[in-house]
């Protein structure tokens, strides 16, 4: 099956301080990804929708310029998290479409755990 | 009101039981469904994936769809405590590469 990785897995950072994200497709090219933000015992959110080579949709109520995200290649989204507070500390997941005819859907990556100090 | 209602739980049951996971929907347009099993601190891992109204069988598992209702289910069968896991229906308007809107997830334990 299609393998999403993402990198780090956990990250522990000062308040104040930027954390890039990257989610990479393994064995396939994804010209869609998109960036879930998940609190403890809750469902996913969306907070983006990224398409190669062009700017991300951001969700209603998510701040753009607080979440960075690019997607420079086929293979590879990062989230940036910029001056990050303790209320940013969530797990974070992306999830990379693979749209074939017939076989359209999304793979999730692991997660990334973020604790803001 | 949320777009998709999924009872939290714990749902706790035991090792071999029938296990029957619910969701309820609002909007119409809703035309794909899917299950996603979410260990803890993993990402979710699709489990199924239909879009028309009826049954759909995988295994132990089989998730049934009530447009009419706007109601779909997921029962797993003899239940193993490796089902232990947060369950998550999903769903969207065209395919399942696109936009998901998700349920709050429901946990389920299974003892031995």
């Amino acid at each position: 099956g299609a393998v999403v990785s993402q990198h780090p897995s956990r990250v522990i950072c000062k308040s104040g301080t930027s954390v890039k994200i990257e989610c990479r497709s393994l064995d396939f090219q994804a010209t869609t990804m998109f960036w879930y933000r998940q609190f403890p015992k809750q469902s996913l959110m969306l907070m983006a929708t990224s398409n190669e080579g062009s700017k991300a949709t951001y969700e209603q109520g998510v701040e753009k310029d607080k979440f960075l995200i690019n997607h420079a290649s086929l293979t590879l989204s990062t989230l940036t998290v910029t001056s990050a507070h303790p209320e940013d500390s969530s797990f974070y997941i992306c999830s990379a479409r693979l749209g074939l005819a017939g076989k359209d859907e999304q793979f999730f990556g692991p997660g990334t755990r973020l604790t803001v100090l | 009101q949320k777009e998709v209602e999924q009872d939290p739980g714990p749902l706790s049951v035991p090792e071999g039981a029938i296990v029957s996971l619910n969701c309820t929907y609002s909007n119409s347009a809703f035309q794909y469904f899917m299950w996603y099993r979410q260990y803890s601190r993993k990402g979710p891992e699709l489990l199924m994936y239909t879009y028309s109204s009826g049954n759909k069988e995988d295994g132990r598992f089989t998730a049934q769809v009530d447009k009419s209702s706007k109601y779909i289910s997921l029962f797993i069968r003899d239940s193993q405590p490796s089902d232990s896991a947060t369950y998550l229906c999903a769903m969207t308007y065209n395919n399942a590469g696109n936009m998901l809107t998700f349920g709050g997830g429901t946990r389920l334990m299974v003892k031995p």
